[in-house]
């Protein structure tokens, strides 16, 4: 499958323990984006990367969360002391980078429950 | 800041029927792409369509085609022939045509059809 590949797809913390979610791009793509959708509401932006560079993280929150990608490996989206708010899916999506069409392609998403 | 809405948080359909979705976008920019995708109760994101804001022409899938009006910026997506399988949230999207940037969301539109 060389789709974008996202895990654990479910992952259950309790208030204060971190979470990490770990995106692989479609083979090819260098840009990664990560968004996170709230129940019933639509896909906010949280930040965007490419390898080993932070591009655009006007949507990420300032304190608790983090993300990289680096040369090697997936994108990672870590959250430290995670709260019950947190609980979401975030999805991550890849894309080649200029030209190639504009859309972005989606991984099924990790939902993150927060006990 | 570039930003989506879509006014109709649920719509509903009799099987084989047509549907039109609305979708209105405020930018400065001339170049950008549009899209509408899909994400059914499996949560996975599926693109539908996409528009480059400098085609005239109207795009069209299948049984998907948008009435894309860039003076008025507005991209609506109709669905003829709707069919079960159709049902799920739909949500308009906007991206610049330059640089690799990120898509910005609507609010989302949820379907449902009605047998």
């Amino acid at each position: 499958n060389a789709g974008v590949m996202q895990n654990p797809r479910h992952l259950v913390r309790r208030r204060g323990q971190e979470a990490r979610l770990r995106c692989s791009p479609m083979k090819g793509h260098s840009h990664v984006y990560w968004y996170r959708q709230l129940p019933e509401e639509g896909l906010k932006f949280m930040v965007y990367l490419q390898k080993e560079n932070i591009i655009d993280e006007s949507g990420m929150p300032k304190e608790r969360f983090s993300a990289e990608f680096p040369k090697e490996g997936p994108s990672i989206l870590r959250i430290q002391q995670v709260v019950r708010g947190d609980s979401a899916a975030y999805f991550c999506a890849s894309s080649p980078g200029q030209g190639a069409g504009g859309e972005l392609f989606f991984g099924e998403g990790s939902r993150l429950t927060v006990l | 800041a570039q930003t989506v809405t879509q006014s109709q948080p649920e719509m509903s359909v009799q099987e084989a029927e047509t549907v039109t979705l609305s979708c209105t976008y405020d930018t400065s920019e001339s170049d950008y792409y549009l899209f509408w995708y899909k994400q059914p109760p499996s949560r996975q994101m599926i693109l539908v369509i996409r528009q480059e804001a400098y085609k005239q022409q109207n795009a069209t899938e299948n049984r998907f085609s948008v009435n894309f009006q860039k003076a008025a910026k507005s991209f609506s997506l109709k669905i003829s022939d709707s069919q079960l399988g159709d049902a799920a949230m739909y949500f308009c999207a906007y991206r610049l045509y330059q640089g690799a940037q990120k898509l910005v969301f609507g609010q989302g539109t949820r379907l449902t059809i009605n047998p």
